[in-house]
């Protein structure tokens, strides 16, 4: 059974129009991880919540937004996006910092 | 700041070769060091973990040491496989930075019968 679940798996959005990505899980962590993750490159952290702390990487464009409203659910949403902001987008989970778990990813396709 | 730098790839061997992959890391806490895997088209698995200082993990014949003095945890196989192909990233989180789990560039490894 899936634990960490991205919806959609494919999404296309039209540019500048805004977009919400979201993730769930049912493993009770307390950790969360939005993640970007460009063509044959390495994950690129956005940012992170442990439990309802909000960790923001600095080099995180203003343009990426997060919201926690409780354990389960985390969403992405990107206010304005541009053709640079297509990408698949990977939420993972963990407790603590132990074995973090990742979905599938959200593929985002900016036309 | 945290950071993790790994060797670039890509690298090809031939089956049964011995596989080395170098992780060198940078942390301001006492950082829980990961090995995960990217198989084409897929999410990452982590593939092994050491938490502390001279912990060995181990997984699937692929083994990694937390060495504290050179501050690394090289990924290495014995006999790898056409199975293994794949892009391998090294990784860190640690309680200094609210456990934020960050990834080295990722190393492709190609393994030719």
């Amino acid at each position: 059974d899936a634990m960490v679940i991205q919806n959609p798996r494919y999404q296309v959005t039209q540019f500048g129009k805004p977009v919400t990505l979201s993730c769930s899980q049912t493993l009770n962590h307390n950790v969360m991880y939005w993640y970007q993750q460009k063509s044959s490159q390495a994950p690129k952290l956005l940012f992170h919540y442990y439990d309802k702390d909000f960790n923001n990487e600095a080099d995180t464009p203003d343009n990426f937004q997060s919201r926690r409203p409780n354990t389960s659910f985390c969403f992405l949403d990107i206010r304005s996006p541009g053709l640079g902001d297509a990408a698949m987008y990977l939420c993972a989970t963990s407790k603590t910092g132990i074995e973090a778990f990742f979905g599938q990813g959200t593929r985002l396709t900016v036309v | 700041g945290n950071s993790v730098t790994q060797m670039e790839g890509p690298v090809t061997l031939s089956e049964e070769a011995f596989l080395t992959i170098n992780c060198t890391y940078t942390a301001t806490g006492y950082p829980s060091l990961f090995w995960y895997v990217q198989y084409p088209g897929e999410g990452l698995q982590l593939l092994l973990k050491a938490t502390k200082a001279d912990d060995k993990g181990s997984n699937k014949g692929f083994e990694a040491t937390y060495r504290k003095e050179t501050t690394s945890f090289h990924l290495e196989k014995g006999s790898v496989q056409v199975s293994d192909s794949a892009v391998y990233f090294c990784a860190l989180s640690d309680t200094d930075s609210g456990y934020a789990l960050n990834f080295g560039k990722g190393t492709s490894l190609l393994v030719t019968p």
